[in-house]
């Protein structure tokens, strides 16, 4: 039973340019989220994605936008990339209808912008 | 405002010996709260979730206990070892309407040592 599953899991891009990372969910699970880890601080959420609509988000720019597929995996864009946008960034999966709710997170990716 | 206070922010100690960890909330409507335990550069791993209704859990060598009136809880480690060294996020999850919120500490970092 696959976890969740995040790619690349390195990558450097420079200023300007624009990224898209890519996550599969736990198998059974239907719901993406997305988060933004910057070194030494906690997790902070960007967009959640269920029936491949944007359902909540967070505090961040137009620049950042996802999409979601009919097989439930996802994808992260992120536009313009600033010097602050390097961080590690996780996705993790669940199931909507759930009593526990339970966040899997995959390994993430550590995006470096120079 | 709905928020999650960990502490302390770092924490060192020797192998074998045990360590508590904190964890104060805000959250309300409360559905559940959960400890991860994040290894550097990897994404969170869940250790134990506890709803309203239980006061401890334990997974191993870690226990984790929860008063839903002070809205506290506490992560225990017993007899720590090297590998225990990460950080440890406290997330706490709400539900509005069906919506699930996930409030995450910032988390403590251990750091074992030989």
């Amino acid at each position: 039973d696959a976890g969740v599953t995040q790619s690349p899991t390195h990558l450097i891009k420079t200023r300007g340019q624009q990224v898209t990372l890519r996550c599969s969910p736990k198998s059974g699970h239907d719901t993406v989220s997305w988060y933004q880890q910057a070194l030494g601080q906690g997790p902070q959420f960007i967009f959640q994605y269920y029936e491949e609509e944007e359902r909540q988000r967070g505090n961040f720019p137009d620049r950042f936008s996802g999409h979601q597929f009919p097989n439930y995996s996802s994808e992260l864009n992120v536009n313009a990339l600033l010097l602050g946008d390097s961080a590690l960034y996780l996705c993790a999966s669940s199931l909507r209808v759930s009593g526990a709710n339970v966040l899997t997170f995959g390994a993430g990716s550590r995006l470096t912008v120079l | 405002k709905n928020q999650v206070e960990q502490s302390p922010q770092s924490l060192i100690i020797l192998e074998g010996k045990n360590c508590t960890l904190q964890c104060n909330y805000t959250v309300s409507p409360f559905s559940n709260l959960r400890w991860y335990k994040q290894d550097t550069g990897r994404g969170p791993v869940s250790l134990t979730i506890m709803t309203f209704s239980e006061n401890t859990k334990s997974n191993g060598r870690y226990t984790a206990t929860l008063d839903a009136d002070t809205k506290q809880s506490s992560l225990h480690i017993t007899a720590s070892q090297l590998s225990d060294s990460a950080s440890y996020i406290c997330v706490v999850s709400g539900t509005t309407s069906g919506t699930y919120k996930y409030i995450f500490g910032t988390g403590t970092r251990l750091k074992v040592l030989a």
